[in-house]
């Protein structure tokens, strides 16, 4: 059964800090892995989807790594903004539709 | 191009009753997917729909069913509502022959 970790829970840090979310995964036979950011009660945004064959996705000032044998992917932010604030989750796509996110990590960017 | 529609976004419902939402894909997007996100649980796929077709199913009970129309649109039943069935109800939407799933904003269910 897949399992979906992120870690850490939640993340405070100053701006204009880089930082890394990190996201972890048991079962390696994944089609893809998404990463999405959610605000407060809102719904999930998609960030950024790094298929199976791929090793990172980059867009803006995000930049996302897949390492499939270790079952790992990172979120690197570059220069956060107080804006970037927000749950980001990560989710790893096995069969059809079905997503199984993880907890997801609470970033907290401080001006 | 409009995203991801649901409705309604909030509803409070009592034990024992039943409730439906609804969720419009992005045009041109077949796949409709529902998840349930509450604080404890974090998000769980619920269902997937494909061209009318059931698809995928979650681990939940039978309380929880769903369907799509002809036109991609998609609605979610919940029977004899219980307390734990307070959460967001999420529904995404994917193009054939892609893997990224749009969600929309949600709605809100609150059981007293």
């Amino acid at each position: 059964k897949q399992e979906v970790t992120q870690i850490p829970a939640a993340l405070s840090v100053p701006e204009g800090e880089n930082l890394v979310l990190n996201c972890s995964f048991t079962d390696s036979a994944i089609y893809n892995l998404q990463w999405f950011r959610q605000d407060p009660g809102k719904g999930l945004t998609s960030l950024l989807l790094i298929q199976s064959s791929q090793r990172e996705q980059t867009s803006g000032r995000l930049n996302a790594s897949l390492d499939k044998s270790s079952g790992r992917s990172t979120l690197y932010i570059a220069a956060s903004q107080p804006g970037d604030s927000a749950t980001y989750l990560c989710a790893v796509h096995n069969q059809g539709g079905k997503l199984i996110f993880g907890q997801g990590t609470e970033l907290s960017v401080k001006p | 191009k409009a995203g991801v529609t649901q409705t309604p976004r909030y509803l409070i419902k009592t034990r024992g009753q039943q409730v439906t939402l609804s969720c419009s894909p992005i045009s041109g997007h077949r796949s409709v997917s529902w998840y349930q996100q509450t604080p404890g649980q974090g998000l769980q796929f619920l269902f997937e729909y494909f061209s009318e077709t059931q698809r995928n199913k979650g681990n939940f009970p039978g309380r929880f069913s769903g369907r799509q129309f002809s036109n991609s649109r998609s609605e979610m039943n919940v029977s004899t509502l219980e307390l734990g069935d307070s959460a967001l109800y999420l529904c995404a939407s994917m193009r054939k022959g892609t893997d990224t799933q749009y969600f929309g904003p949600g709605t809100r269910l609150t059981v007293l």
